[in-house]
């Protein structure tokens, strides 16, 4: 079967560094993003990995590795403003896009 | 602007009476997909489009029906809404077929602002 699995909650400080981890088994890969959610939005694209390795864009980062099904995403420098639920979703191509439950963020001052 | 445009935004109905939600695209995106989000349940896919008059079930298609009659467009229906259609529901697209275009994967799917759906 499909599934995706994150940690539910996280909490981290302003200027932290924090890792969210998405492990999946799934019947095909050929992609993984990672999105953010604000409370009541849409989800908004943060990376695409399709190889293993990093990926660094600004303060995220994500990292891939596909011999363990194993994905994470790093927030560096955390800000308020990075407080939201964070998706981890594999992609299968032609037909899905499978989502992860989502992991909430919490940052405190 | 590019966008993905869901209406309405908000919408509560009673059991039975038939709705729809449209979504438009302006981005010539061939792959459309509607989603339902639920607490604790996470985005799961009720259906999806790759291109006009291509749709596939998603995860939960059962009491839903889709059209793609335009590449911009693709509204969802609910014939006999109940209850347990009471949920936030987003719509999105992308160009599909994979690979990088623009510096951008084809694949990245661009999510409607969401309708937000009460069933009585």
């Amino acid at each position: 079967g499909q599934n995706i699995d994150q940690p539910t909650e996280m909490t981290a400080t302003e200027g932290a560094i924090v890792q969210i981890n998405c492990t999946y088994q799934t019947s095909g890969f050929n992609g993984l993003f990672w999105y953010q959610q604000h409370a009541g939005e849409a989800p908004t694209f943060l990376s695409y990995n399709v190889l293993d390795g990093l990926e660094e864009k600004g303060r995220f980062s994500s990292f891939l590795s596909r011999s363990k099904g194993y994905s994470y995403l790093l927030l560096k420098e955390l800000q308020m403003k990075d407080s939201a639920s964070y998706l981890c979703a594999v992609y299968q191509a032609g037909t899905a896009l499978i989502f992860g439950k989502g992991t909430t963020l919490s940052v405190s001052s | 602007e590019a966008q993905v445009t869901q209406n309405p935004r908000y919408l509560i109905t009673v059991t039975g009476k038939k709705l729809t939600v449209t979504c438009s695209q302006n981005m010539n995106h061939e792959y459309m997909s509607w989603y339902r989000q639920d607490p604790g349940l996470g985005l799961r896919q009720i259906y999806y489009s790759m291109n006009v008059e291509v749709t596939d079930k998603g995860d939960v298609p059962e009491g839903y029906k889709v059209s793609r009659k335009e590449k911009r467009n693709f509204p969802l229906i609910l014939e006999s809404p109940s209850p347990n259609q009471t949920s936030l529901y987003f719509c999105a697209s992308s160009l599909e077929g994979g690979g990088l275009a623009g510096g951008v994967p084809g694949n990245e799917q661009f999510f409607g602002p969401g309708t937000r759906l009460t069933v009585l």
